[in-house]
């Protein structure tokens, strides 16, 4: 039973425009959602996180939004440049030690 | 600061051989260890994750097992490789309850053969 589902397996958009990458998940219970991107054979590296408390957390070009009563959280990157090519994997706790993972989205940034 | 290391970053063994995946960690004390597996369409999958020395909590039913010898230490082992072994394995470290992010290592690619 997954618990944090991306629908999208990958995603294409023009450098300079907006990156918008979807996140669903089905338990209510967490204290963090966040955000890694990964490159091939490397592990993955952390980008940005949001508590259960707020619904948005901004950092530089990445912005993550979360909509509790959907269960529903984006993360946007504007704007995407070649380098913000990779695999996104958002990812939360639900309350404990353990950190549940999505199946991945690959972003390509078109120059 | 803090370092995790993973060893070795690539290997291919034959059906039915042993294995055996070292992650170590440095610049912490008593932090959460995991491994999980990337496997082609299943995300990152998590194996086990272990919150102290000897303490291993399995997530999935499988061929392999973990242990936690020393504080920093986390070990990832096979009597038997499967083909269905195959994957990208990560080490991963986080700190107390309640932490906001993990660590992870550079991955081990094997290939079952």
């Amino acid at each position: 039973d997954q618990q944090v589902k991306q629908n999208s397996p990958s995603l294409s958009v023009q450098e300079g425009r907006i990156s918008i990458l979807n996140c669903d998940y089905t338990n209510s219970m967490f204290d963090y959602f966040l955000w890694y991107k990964k490159y091939p054979a490397e592990g993955p590296t952390f980008l940005i996180s949001i508590s259960s408390i707020k619904d948005k957390n901004e950092d530089g070009r990445f912005t993550v939004f979360l909509n509790k009563s959907a269960k529903h959280l984006s993360l946007h990157i504007v704007p995407s440049q070649p380098g913000d090519s990779a695999v996104y994997f958002c990812a939360s706790n639900f309350g404990n030690e353990k950190l549940t993972f999505g199946t991945g989205t690959r972003l390509t940034i078109i120059p | 600061s803090q370092t995790i290391h993973q060893w070795p970053a690539t290997l291919v063994q034959p059906v039915g051989s042993p294995l055996s995946l070292e992650c170590t960690v440095e610049g912490t004390s008593n932090p959460n260890l995991y491994w999980y597996r990337q496997a082609a369409g299943r995300g990152l999958q998590l194996l086990f994750y272990s919150v102290g020395i000897g303490q291993i909590s399995s997530e999935v039913p499988q061929n392999l097992s973990a242990s936690r010898p020393q504080d920093r230490q986390f070990i990832l082992s096979s009597k038997k490789l499967l083909l269905s072994d195959s994957g990208f394995y990560l080490c991963a470290w986080s700190g107390l309850r309640g932490w906001t992010e993990a660590f992870f290592g550079q991955g081990t690619r094997l290939t079952v053969v």
